[in-house]
């Protein structure tokens, strides 16, 4: 089990450009979130999924998009890179359970400049 | 809305003492679970231990044990016999688990410096 994989592990940005952080797990977790962190703070929540084909808001939403075709994959889009979504993104995985942690991926750094 | 509130930004411990990471939290579902994980420098984050509100006892795990005070809705998370290997940060999180697996909630992290 590679568990949960994120690509790239790092990205430099101009702002204005676009792109999309892969994010794909082989445990078979229905569900899988996408967080952001930022220096010196805690992960806040951009967008998660309970499902293929579902997905919802977090607390910071704006400037991202996301899709879950598969149960495996959940790609996270940024549109128009602006400095502000200089941050480290994690993508994370669980199973339905009370006791059930959600499983991270290594990251990726993005830096907009 | 849940919210965790973790008050200490950094803090330093001698190798082999035990040290105490506080964590308060509020949410207004009768269910919920507490987590504390850890980043160390490389960046990946490490699941600790999980504590549930209608858990009797407080969890432990090898050496992190957590003080769960339900009525005073704190989950400090102890760390006994300091290792040089424990310095990282330390994120307090919940999730409110009346249904389903609702995203975690985050604080924003204590940093431990465990000196020789």
């Amino acid at each position: 089990n590679a568990g949960v994989t994120q690509t790239p592990k790092f990205r430099i940005l101009k702002i204005g450009q676009s792109m999309t952080l892969q994010c794909t797990q082989d445990m078979n977790h229905n569900y899988m979130y996408w967080y952001r962190q930022d220096p010196g703070m805690g992960l806040k929540l951009i967008y998660y999924s309970v499902g293929a084909g579902i997905t919802d808001k977090g607390e910071v939403p704006n400037g991202y998009n996301v899709s879950r075709s598969t149960t495996e994959d959940f790609p996270l889009r940024l549109e128009l890179a602006a400095p502000s979504q200089t941050s480290v993104y994690f993508c994370a995985s669980s199973i339905l359970g009370s006791r059930e942690t959600q499983y991270f991926g290594p990251g990726t750094r993005l830096l907009v400049l | 809305a849940q919210k965790i509130t973790q008050t200490q930004p950094g803090m330093f411990v001698q190798e082999k003492e035990a040290v105490t990471l506080d964590c308060t939290y509020d949410t207004s579902d009768p269910s919920y679970g507490l987590f504390w994980y850890k980043q160390p420098s490389s960046g990946e984050m490490i699941f600790l231990i999980y504590q549930g509100s209608y858990d009797q006892q407080n969890a432990t795990e090898g050496r992190y044990s957590l003080n769960f005070q339900k009525a005073r809705k704190s989950a400090n998370l102890v760390i006994s016999a300091s290792q040089l290997g424990d310095s990282a940060m330390y994120f307090c999180a919940m999730r409110e688990e009346y249904s389903g697996n609702t995203p975690l909630v985050f604080g924003k992290g204590t940093r431990l410096s465990v000196i020789a």
